[in-house]
Formats: structure tokens, sequence, C-alpha cells
């Protein structure tokens, strides 16, 4: 099994310009989340979906950021403009929604460094 | 709201037994889990609690008493990869069927020779 898939790894851009991060779940999972975390404060839940739709987006910081889930085996976290105080490391996972609370699975992470 | 506090840093030796504990208040209350994280990693699931009592798995256990609002991870055996960050993480009544989590600030361990 491949695990959470997320790409790029790592992103440098300028400040202004627009950065997309993207995630493949793992299949069959059916919710997905969007995480963001810096020394500052710590792990943030910015956004999930449950098939395919957004549940909760109330951590999404700002309108500058968008998440989209067109399918069940793809997510995008869309930033545009980029500010230095998006530089973090943005993290996916993906879990079974099943009537309980289940393990989630964490992708390796985007680090995102806006200059 | 919701809000968790755990330690920043624990020092342990190699061998010894350590506990990390861990304080909610949420607003509806499912369950607590804890997630491991090694430095430049992902966090990784280590263990569940939604009922009161101990879950033990391996050398790792969790506490939970949903009385006092109040968690725990008991590390045995202590090893040197055990070094790494512990993140408790509550999970609030869900909406729709899928389940959140919120996660506390992280505990650092360091585990030393």
């Amino acid at each position: 099994d491949a695990g959470v898939i997320q790409s790029p790894r790592h992103e440098v851009t300028e400040m202004g310009q627009e950065v997309t991060l993207r995630c493949k779940p793992i299949s069959g999972h059916n919710s997905l989340f969007w995480y963001r975390q810096t020394m500052m404060r710590g792990l943030e839940l910015l956004i999930y979906f449950n098939n395919n739709v957004p549940i909760d987006d109330s951590g999404m910081p700002e309108d500058r950021f968008s998440a989209k889930m067109p399918n069940a085996s793809f997510s995008t976290l869309k930033i545009q403009p980029s500010e230095p105080r998006d530089s973090a490391v943005y993290f996916c996972a993906s879990s079974v929604a099943q009537g309980g609370v289940s393990e989630q699975y964490f992708g390796p992470g985007t680090r995102l460094t806006v200059t | 709201g919701q809000s968790l506090e755990q330690p920043s840093e624990v020092t342990a030796v190699e061998g010894a037994i350590v506990q990390i504990n861990c304080t909610y208040q949420t607003s509806g209350f499912y369950g607590l889990s804890w997630y491991q994280q090694h430095d430049g990693g992902a966090p990784t699931f280590l263990s569940y609690n939604a009922l009161d009592g101990l879950e033990e798995t391996g050398r790792f256990s969790s506490f939970l008493s949903r009385s006092d609002s109040y968690g725990y991870l008991l590390l045995q055996e202590l090893q040197m990869k055990d070094s790494a960050s512990y993140f408790c993480a509550v999970s609030p009544t869900p909406m729709d069927s899928s389940y959140k989590l919120i996660f506390g600030s992280g505990t650092r361990l360091l585990v030393r020779p």
C-alpha cells in the first residue's frame, strides 16, 4: 500500500505567487484532512472532507487559502497570493470514517518556504 | 472551543519509564488519541481511548479519565529511538460521520543514554 502521497515535497516561492499543494489519499479512505505545522502554532487543522465534500473549513486562515477535492483520489490546497507567514509544513492525512474515531494516516508533508 | 495542555519537554534515561500528561477542555468529547512525530517526519498514530481506563500496546500504554478531562501516555523500557514529539489529540463531537482531531502543542521527549 502506497500510503498518502503529497507533492511537491519542498516548495520555495516568492511572495505573491500562487502555490498549489497536492494530495492523494489512501485508496478506500473517505475522509481527508489538511493540516499546517509551524513552531509557533503547532499542528493546525485547516479543512477536512468526507466523501469529497468539505465538512469543516473553519481552520482555513484567510480567503487566500482554498481547497478542493474533485474526486476520491485527489485533493489540492491552494494559496493565492502567498505570503512569508504561510511558510510551514503542510500535511495531508486520510482515514476511514466508519462511525467512530479511526487512525489518521499522514503523508510526508510539503515544506513551503515563501520568500 | 477546544484546548489541550501537555508539557513542552520531558527528558528521561534509556530503559526508564516516562509519563506524558494531557488535560483538555472541549465542547463535546468523543475520544483522545496519541501521535508520535520524529524530527522531519510525519505524525504517526500510537493509540486511542474512547472509554475510561488503560489501553496497552506493547511498550506504550494510554490512559483516559473522562470525568477528569485527563489522559496520559506511558512509555516503558525507553529506547533512544523513542526520542520524538508526542501529541495528544481530542476528537470533538463529530460532524457528519467523520471525526476531526484537535492536536495539543506536543511534548518533546529526549531519551538519554
